[in-house]
């Protein structure tokens, strides 16, 4: 079964500090990971994925097969980036099911 | 048009009743999806269809009835509710089905009230 975990519910920074949304995945085969955000009132949109190894709005992701991770990473977080942010893996046995975490609600205080 | 629209915004209804949600692209696209997000929790997939052809139910009730007319368009009807389905549902499409290079574009989503 694959399984995607976020371990903080939320997360408080200062504009300016750096900040880092945890993943951790559980999946036998090859993962595909994705970063989803989903701003107040917006609809659910993606940020990046692995596969790509790109940064969009300053933030990045690496994929750490050794530890099954797939930290976002921020180094000067903007008010802006206050959203909730979503965890998922792109995976199943004989389909590609998009499976999410339980998501991170990231605020960033001025 | 790189959107996916969904309609209604808002639906309540009775646990008599019989309703439709409307989701619709025009970007393309060969796989629709149908999630359910209660508050404050994930989405989880429910429905996904790949050139019109039901590919995944993962198990959901037989008051759910997915509904693919063309590649444009996707239904979810509604009867017989219970309010524990209150909840957002959310549409999605991308390119193909199975294609990890492919992004999934959300739709706003439809809040569901059931009484």
């Amino acid at each position: 079964a694959q399984r995607v975990t976020q371990p903080e519910k939320l997360l408080s920074v200062f504009k300016g500090a750096p900040v880092e949304l945890k993943c951790n995945y559980s999946y036998s085969g090859s993962p595909e990971l994705f970063w989803y955000v989903q701003y107040s009132r917006q609809r659910l949109q993606l940020l990046l994925r692995h596969i790509s190894r790109e940064s969009i709005k300053g933030f990045t992701a690496d994929l750490n097969k050794g530890e099954t991770s797939f930290h976002l990473k921020k180094p000067f977080a903007q008010e802006e980036d206050s959203a909730m942010y979503y965890c998922a893996l792109l995976g199943g046995t004989s389909y590609g099911k998009l499976t999410f975490g339980q998501g991170t609600i990231l605020t960033v205080h001025p | 048009d790189t959107e996916v629209t969904q309609t209604p915004k808002h639906l309540v209804m009775g646990m008599t009743n019989k309703k439709s949600l409307k989701c619709e692209q025009h970007m393309g696209h060969r796989a629709m999806y149908w999630y359910k997000q209660k508050a404050k929790k994930p989405p989880e997939l429910m429905f996904v269809y790949s050139y019109e052809k039901l590919s995944i139910n993962e198990s959901v009730p037989s008051r759910f009835s997915p509904e693919c007319p063309n590649s444009s368009l996707l239904n979810l009807h509604l009867h017989a509710l219970q309010p524990e389905d209150s909840a957002l549902y959310l549409c999605a499409s991308s390119l193909f089905y199975l294609s990890s290079t492919d992004t999934q574009y959300f739709g706003p989503g439809t809040r569901l009230t059931v009484l």
